[in-house]
């Protein structure tokens, strides 16, 4: 199984919102990833979550609080958004977390804030 | 600051042509090189990568890359490109750490 699973596909939400992203991934990895992808745009890296500990916050604005309560699963918290974080939430996972490894990647959460 | 270039933004081919697209990256060390696809509604694979060894790397579905360290380049080809190839292609480097940089991606369209 190489599949990295994200709930829910697409989510609506307002500025005074309180919302979360889900990504899950039975495959033993023990790094998982948040990137966002606006459109036409490459994905861009948010945290990185080694052993289950936060390794890497690209100075993403802390109304995105990432959390990783266990090595399978990762959520990313999402209160008082802007409009402009509107964009795809893509999940991945790779299995140590080294430079060479490959990361693999969910469908992503497609993110509209209205 | 460390960059990946992608400078064929959009192509266009017909079927059975050959393909080739171009990155660059701008960095003196040690890369470890990535091709990824991401085909319409699909999320993002795998296609190849590199970080030692030939530098003729093979990956899936008939694509190869060739790396180029005095060139810093890391282009992908395919002989002969079907329809089922139009899609987003991302080249991604990491640079001893395993925050992957992406380019900013082309997109190939193959009509029959």
């Amino acid at each position: 199984d190489t599949e990295v699973t994200q709930t829910p596909k697409h989510l609506v939400m307002g500025m005074t919102n309180k919302k979360s992203l889900k990504c899950e991934q039975h495959m033993g990895h023990r790094a998982m990833y948040w990137y966002k992808q606006k459109a036409k745009k490459p994905p861009e890296l948010m945290f990185v979550y080694s052993y289950e500990k936060l390794s890497i916050n690209e100075s993403v604005p802390s109304r995105f609080s990432p959390e990783c309560p266990n090595s399978s699963l990762l959520n990313l918290h999402l209160h008082a958004l802007q409009p402009e974080d509107s964009a795809l939430y893509l999940c991945a996972s790779s299995q140590g977390g080294l430079a060479t490894d490959t990361q693999y990647f969910g469908p992503g959460t497609r993110l509209t804030v209205l | 600051a460390q960059s990946v270039s992608q400078h064929n933004h959009h192509v266009i081919l017909s079927e059975a042509a050959s393909l080739e697209l171009g990155c660059n990256y701008s960095y003196g060390g040690t890369v470890n090189l990535f091709w990824y696809v991401q085909y319409p509604g699909q999320h993002l694979q795998l296609l190849l990568k590199y970080f030692s060894g030939d530098p003729l790397v093979k990956g899936i579905k008939g694509f190869e890359a060739e790396f180029i360290k005095s060139k810093f380049s890391f282009n992908l080809r395919k002989p002969s490109v079907q329809w089922s190839d139009t899609a987003e292609y991302f080249c991604a480097v990491t640079l001893g750490t395993d925050k992957l940089i992406f380019g900013t991606g082309t997109r190939l369209q193959v009509f029959p």
